[in-house]
């Protein structure tokens, strides 16, 4: 089946640690996206790439960090420096960046004890 | 102004009634619109989408378009306890080279 995977579902981070977020799509598609969301408000862009060993900044990139080796593959890194990391992080994926619509991945919850 | 403004709610609708949910952008460039559908602890799902001002019907669902007034809504017919769930409008802004979200509607649909 066709689909994109994040994993693990639920992650616990201590003060001062990075976690690492996995997201693999088998979808063939060019263009992944990282978004956060925050109980009662919408998705927040965090980082977004449109083709391999290429990515760019969104709207709330500090803190985090990502790579895109493969094209199946965009895992993103909650550095120590991101100060309220815990929020629902959903992965995402497209054909292309232009007027196309996104699937998702199941989403990790992450928090911080 | 927010870039993608919805309707928090809750809009509480009876079983088999029609619910309809709004949402307005700011950029009026912007190209492709879409709703997707939230359950609770869940992923967004792809429900519709439009580009072009006009209705569009995929069952129970239409979804209408406004670019002169920068809106665009969704119409759930027959709603069903099943269609509780946080709607999300979706709107692609060329500028950005991005979609840009709304914080959702949640609809609740009484048996």
């Amino acid at each position: 089946d066709g689909g994109i995977t994040q994993s693990p579902k639920y992650l616990f981070r201590k003060e001062g640690q990075n976690v690492t977020l996995s997201c693999e799509q088998n979808l063939n598609h060019d263009a992944m996206y990282w978004y956060r969301q925050d109980p009662g408000q919408g998705l927040r862009l965090i980082y977004y790439s449109q083709i391999v060993n290429d990515f760019q900044k969104g709207d709330i990139a500090e803190g985090y960090s990502v790579s895109r080796e493969k094209k199946e593959s965009f895992p993103l890194t909650v550095t120590s420096a991101q100060k309220n990391p815990t929020a629902f992080y959903l992965c995402a994926s497209s054909i292309g960046t232009v007027n196309t619509e996104a699937f998702f991945g199941q989403g990790t919850r992450l928090t911080v004890v | 102004q927010k870039e993608v403004e919805q309707n928090s709610g809750p809009l509480s609708v009876p079983e088999g009634a029609i619910a309809s949910l709004n949402c307005t952008y700011s950029d009026r460039g912007s190209q492709s619109f879409f709703w997707y559908r939230q359950y609770s602890g869940k992923s967004p799902e792809l429900i519709m989408s439009i580009y072009s001002n006009g209705d569009k019907e995929d069952g129970r669902f239409t979804a209408q378009l406004n670019k002169a007034s920068q809106y665009v809504s969704l119409l759930i017919r027959d709603s069903q306890p099943s269609d509780s769930a946080t709607y999300l409008c979706a709107v692609w802004n060329p500028g950005g080279f991005k979609t840009i979200f709304g914080a959702g509607t949640r609809l609740f649909v009484k048996a």
